[in-house]
């Protein structure tokens, strides 16, 4: 099975601030990484598939990139409403696994 | 549009049976996959399992001597079930469909909808 960690699981910063969240892949799933946003008390919501495609309706403050088994979550300028948990997801194969999240708190 | 909702008892006793639905609506069962995933309260998200457009089925090898996942696609309806619940089943669970598309031969999945999760405790 594809094992996924994230660094850091927590993680403080300020309203305007940018911070980058990374997920490693215990083997290479050819840019097939997903990224979640989960508000507390809600269903994550889709953010980039194919590790830098941004689903409809993201803003352009949040980017993907990598390749192979390494990947990054990219938010530029952060906003209120951002701080939240985040999840990559292998999207390769099954066990669909998840990483163990990422909460990005206010500093 | 694309809605998908589970459905289910909040409160199982243990050792006893979860038995979940999950009604979807805006699309075929026979055109997307439908996953299930729990997240414990405060804790990350588990991947549980998958029915794939065609029936067949996956699971996660930690639970599936447990579970089971099934559908009736006439309903609109993906079933869960699994047995001998324990305290560590107590989560929020999630029925998510997946969309997909092959890039350069590669698969590439994601949850695109999400339902809003339901919530489930073991206890006597």
């Amino acid at each position: 099975d594809i094992q996924m960690t994230q660094s850091p699981t927590s993680l403080a910063a300020s309203v305007g601030e940018s911070v980058t969240i990374t997920c490693l892949a215990s083997e290479d799933i050819y840019g097939s990484l997903v990224w979640y946003q989960q508000k507390p008390g809600k269903s994550p919501q889709l953010l980039i598939y194919g590790a830098t495609i941004l689903e409809d309706g993201i803003p352009s403050r949040f980017s993907g990139s990598g390749s192979d088994t390494q990947y990054s979550l990219k938010i530029n300028s952060l906003q209120p409403e951002d701080f939240a948990s985040y999840y990559c997801q292998n999207g390769l194969s099954t066990p669909r696994t998840f990483g163990g999240g990422t909460k990005l708190e206010l500093k | 549009q694309v809605q998908l909702k589970e459905s289910g008892p909040g409160l199982v006793q243990p050792s006893q049976t979860l038995s979940l639905t999950c009604t979807v609506s805006g699309f075929s069962l026979t055109s997307y996959n439908v996953h299930w995933v729990r997240q414990p309260t405060g804790k990350g998200l588990e991947w549980m399992g998958v029915i794939w457009t065609g029936g067949s089925t996956d699971y996660n090898s930690a639970l599936k001597s447990r579970l089971s996942i099934s559908r009736d696609t006439s309903k609109s309806q993906v079933f869960l079930k699994m047995n001998s619940l324990q305290t560590e089943d107590i989560a929020t669970y999630y029925c998510a469909r997946e969309s997909y598309y092959y890039s350069s031969y590669i698969y590439v999945g994601y949850f695109d909808f999400w339902g809003p999760g339901t919530m489930v405790t073991v206890s006597s």
